[in-house]
């Protein structure tokens, strides 16, 4: 049982918008920020937003993040073939002395 | 470039204590505002942190892990290790190491990612 919720699946087609939900609570999401990884099949996971809305370099623009009270979201607009990956949200959580917590991940398929 | 090399064995027998090491390049392993960490993903879950270490050595683990898990470095070959006793089946996992972000301490995100390396607990 992750500690972060997130949906387990999400889909669309090429171009739509796709939205994925972390929902969480006042010892993480609530007062820290979030961040976004993405796994391709097969490989590590890979930063795709950090401190809830900033792109690292070489991410592209249609990829964005938001933040609000206790969930956090992420949108993937222009959906494209090679976004058909996992996504796990992250935070720092400030219960039982610190500690790192992961949702338990959202599929994209792009049907 | 910084780059993350891991090493280790891959298949470890129940009870017995898994060690993992992860090797940096292209930056020193406890320059000022390094934060380093373990995490590791079940065969078909979810990521599971396991625990993070500062260039100064101070160490957060996951609580679930607590006394079974030591993260520490070497800084003379610039390498952060994990070792984990005692392990079970449900250990089988992908185990990644990674930088947390620059100066961002533990709540920082993680940046840079080891290529991974799948450890099987079967006797």
């Amino acid at each position: 049982q992750s500690v972060l919720t997130q949906p387990p699946s999400a889909s669309g087609t090429p171009g739509q918008r796709v939205i994925i939900s972390c929902s969480g609570s006042s010892s993480n999401i609530g007062s820290n920020s979030v961040n976004w990884y993405q796994q391709l099949p097969g490989t590590a996971p890979k930063l795709l937003i950090y401190f809830n809305n900033q792109r690292p370099s070489g991410v592209p623009d249609r990829f964005s993040g938001s933040k609000s009270g206790t969930s956090a979201s992420l949108a993937i607009s222009g959906l494209q073939s090679e976004d058909e990956a996992d996504y796990f949200c992250g935070a720092w959580d400030d219960s039982l002395n610190g500690r790192v917590v992961f949702g338990g991940g959202t599929k994209v398929t792009v049907l | 470039q910084l780059q993350l090399q891991q090493s280790g064995p891959g298949l470890v027998k129940p009870s017995e204590t898994l060690s993992l090491t992860c090797t940096v390049s292209g930056d020193s392993i406890d320059s000022i505002g390094s934060w380093w960490g373990w995490i590791r993903q079940p065969p078909g879950k979810g990521l599971e942190w396991i625990g993070t270490l500062s260039y100064s050595g101070t160490t957060y683990y996951n609580p679930s892990l607590k006394g079974r898990v030591t993260i520490s470095v070497d800084t003379s070959k610039n390498q952060l290790s994990l070792t984990l006793s005692s392990v079970i089946a449900a250990d089988t996992a992908v185990y990644y190491c990674a930088r947390h972000s620059r100066n961002s301490g533990p709540r920082g995100p993680l940046d840079i990612w080891g290529q991974w390396t799948m450890v099987t607990v079967s006797s």
